[in-house]
């Protein structure tokens, strides 16, 4: 079966710093990752997928998510953190069959000024 | 674009009551789906359908019916509420199967079941 895990429920960092939101999957054959953000009383907004090629993925907002095979991991990260970066943050895998997508528990981000 | 829209924002029931959340997306999009969220358990897929007229279960479908008549509209029906029910619902689409297609989600529903 296909999952995704976010070991965090919650990630403090200081505004520009470095933040690592982390990400691991599960699944069978080659996994199709996504990264999701979603503010306070919104839907989820798509920030970045990956699919095949480069393991560095560059998404929306400055942020970017490493894919590590070896170690089953897909964390999204960003070089210097904004206070705006404060939300909510979803890992998503999609299943076998393509037509499901499996979401993490959620992670929140917290950045303080 | 209007995008995915859903109504109501907010909804109270009673136990035993039955409604339908309504979503529609103006995008032509073949691939719609319904969530709830619920805190600490992230998202999960109550139903899907990849077109008019195919609609299949995800992982929490018991309580929950829908139907899909249109491209458009994707209604999600409650056939006797319950207070488990109660939750935030999202509805999404892409344009094709969910493998490869960045979903959109609607703003939500919040339901609260008495």
């Amino acid at each position: 079966a296909q999952s995704v895990a976010q070991p965090e429920d919650q990630v403090n960092v200081a505004e520009g710093n470095p933040l690592t939101v982390k990400c691991t999957y599960s699944v069978s054959g080659n996994p199709y990752l996504f990264w999701y953000v979603q503010y306070p009383n919104r839907g989820l907004q798509f920030l970045l997928k990956y699919i095949t090629g480069d393991n560095l993925v560059k998404g929306s907002y400055g942020f970017e998510a490493e894919f590590n095979k070896s170690q089953t991991s897909f964390h999204l990260k960003k070089p210097s953190a904004l206070v705006s970066d404060s939300a909510l943050y979803f890992c998503a895998v999609i299943g076998e069959n393509f037509n499901k997508f499996y979401f993490g528990s959620g992670t929140k981000l917290n950045v303080k000024p | 674009n209007a995008g995915v829209t859903q109504t109501p924002k907010f909804q109270v029931l009673k136990t035993g009551q039955s409604m339908t959340l309504q979503c529609a997306q103006d995008m032509n999009h073949e691939y719609m789906s319904w969530y709830r969220q619920d805190p600490g358990m992230g998202l999960r897929l109550i139903h899907y359908s990849v077109g008019a007229g195919i609609t299949d279960q995800g992982e929490v479908p018991n309580g929950y019916n829908v139907s899909r008549s249109t491209t458009e509209d994707f209604p999600l029906r409650l056939l006797s509420a319950a207070p488990s029910q109660t939750s935030v619902y999202f509805c999404a689409s892409s344009l094709g199967l969910a493998g490869e297609e960045t979903q959109y989600f609607g703003p939500g529903t919040r339901l609260l079941v008495l």
